[in-house]
């Protein structure tokens, strides 16, 4: 079965760091870019971050560049986002996102998805 | 950045409603539209691509059409498992921006 698992959920303080994990199965993970999506509370889906099949390739929505990093371990089939600086503002779930088609990068609806995991920034 | 719009936010509709959901491109985005299903604590699912391709396994009451600016998704008649939020997605560039959401509530 295709599947995406994120995890890493958690509370942290404002400022602080979390590392998020999405390990997938099912497919060659090796061949599709990845992305991840979060959703605040009551609110709707915004894109946060892309890395491509081979990993040679990202991307960061401008609000979170300098403070997110994500990354990619083919050989044990895990997407990673490294979060630092938290604000109260990237409180949200988290979905790790298979980009449709392999080899595509930004090129291609999403058509696999995680069931998300929670980040919550409170002091 | 292009902006997505979705109308209406929020629809109740009854069981057999034939129900339409519309999205608007801030500029010509062609055909590089999805539409995704969303339920309460779960992740989207893929419902149509390239603006009027049903994803596999998607069941045919859900249709979409449009291209440029323009852009409706169509449940022929709805069913109960159909209430959900719905959302559109521009993609094929690197500002992949979704509309805001449409509620789909029983009426």
């Amino acid at each position: 079965e295709v599947q995406l698992v994120e995890s890493g959920e958690g509370l942290v303080q404002p400022g602080g760091s979390l590392r998020l994990s999405c390990a997938a199965s099912g497919f060659t993970f090796s061949s599709y870019s990845m992305h991840w999506v979060r959703q605040a509370p009551g609110k709707g889906l915004e894109h946060v971050s892309a890395i491509s099949y081979n990993g040679g390739s990202t991307y960061y929505v401008d609000s979170v560049k300098g403070r997110f990093t994500i990354s990619r371990d083919n050989s044990k089939n895990t997407l990673s986002l490294q979060m630092g600086s938290l604000r109260p503002e990237d409180m949200a779930v988290y979905y790790c996102a298979r980009e449709a088609g392999r080899g595509s990068y930004f090129g291609n609806a999403f058509d696999i998805w995680g069931q998300g995991t929670m980040v919550t920034v409170s002091s | 950045d292009i902006q997505m719009t979705q109308s209406p936010s929020t629809l109740s509709a009854s069981v057999g409603d034939r129900v339409t959901i519309t999205c608007r491109a801030s500029q010509s985005i062609s055909s590089w539209l999805a539409w995704y299903q969303q339920k309460p604590g779960k992740g989207p699912n893929l419902l149509i691509y390239k603006a009027s391709s049903l994803e596999s396994g998607v069941p045919s009451r859900f249709s979409g059409s449009g291209s440029g600016t323009e852009f409706t998704l169509t449940i022929s008649s709805l069913q109960p498992d159909d209430f959900a939020t719905y959302y559109c997605q521009h993609y094929n560039s690197y500002s992949l921006t979704f509309g805001g959401g449409t509620k789909v509530e029983i009426k």
